[in-house]
């Protein structure tokens, strides 16, 4: 149940195509789904996050979808470009006070010039 | 601001080596923890800590021990090292009011046992 299962593995698109990250969650009392992105030899920063209480965030070319009876949500990255290849994490957490944070496994991008 | 920093960035050591990889944050962050990172694994908590003199155990604890004097320092201990413990290690810390606030990660630690 404390599982963020993330999809696919890896992913390569084309210069200006809309990859789409998956991931999926089983307990609902997880309230915050953040996404992190990672560059090779870096650690993890935040990119962008979002709460159940709405089905969608944008930032930028980034946006969260989020769908809370299905319990999943998606990172879309509109007109891509070669500088996003990265790894992204998805994530979960509850706000009871402990410091427990969920990551899937992770999804590396490439986007080919 | 440096953030969350870590050393050594690169080790290699034999098995049954001890070792200790430090980290420290100047943001005056309550939690802190340590992660390590294998492919298809994601990001895994080994240790965490609520505050000064708290820790509690992650996900894979075995063969790792930690301990939190300061809010500044968190260092990750190796008491015998394996090569099952070949991976790259992260330190994240962050505020501790809010589920939402954001964790900060170190640049990670490689560390190689052979």
């Amino acid at each position: 149940q404390q599982q963020v299962k993330q999809s696919p593995q890896s992913l390569i698109v084309q210069k200006g195509g809309i990859p789409i990250i998956n991931c999926a969650y089983e307990n609902t009392a997880f309230d915050y789904f953040p996404w992190y992105q990672q560059f090779p030899g870096k650690g993890p920063a935040l990119l962008i996050a979002i709460r159940p209480d709405v089905s969608e965030k944008k930032e930028g070319r980034f946006t969260i979808s989020f769908n809370k009876s299905a319990k999943q949500f998606s990172l879309h990255i509109m007109d891509s470009q070669p500088g996003d290849s990265a790894t992204y994490f998805c994530a979960a957490s509850i706000d009871s006070g402990t410091y427990k944070y969920i990551f899937g496994t992770g999804t590396r991008l490439k986007v080919l010039a | 601001n440096a953030g969350v920093t870590q050393t050594p960035k690169f080790q290699v050591l034999k098995t049954g080596q001890s070792m200790t990889l430090q980290c420290a944050q100047d943001m005056n962050h309550e939690y802190m923890s340590w992660y390590r990172q294998d492919p298809g694994m994601g990001l895994r908590l080994i240790h965490y800590s609520v505050g000064a003199g708290i820790t509690d155990q992650g996900e894979v604890p075995n063969g790792y021990n930690v301990s939190r004097s300061t809010t500044e320092d968190f260092p990750l201990r190796l008491l015998s090292a394996a090569p099952s413990q070949t991976s790259v290690y992260f330190c994240a810390s962050r505020q501790a009011d809010s589920s939402g606030n954001t964790i900060y990660f170190g640049e990670g630690s490689w560390l190689t046992v052979v």
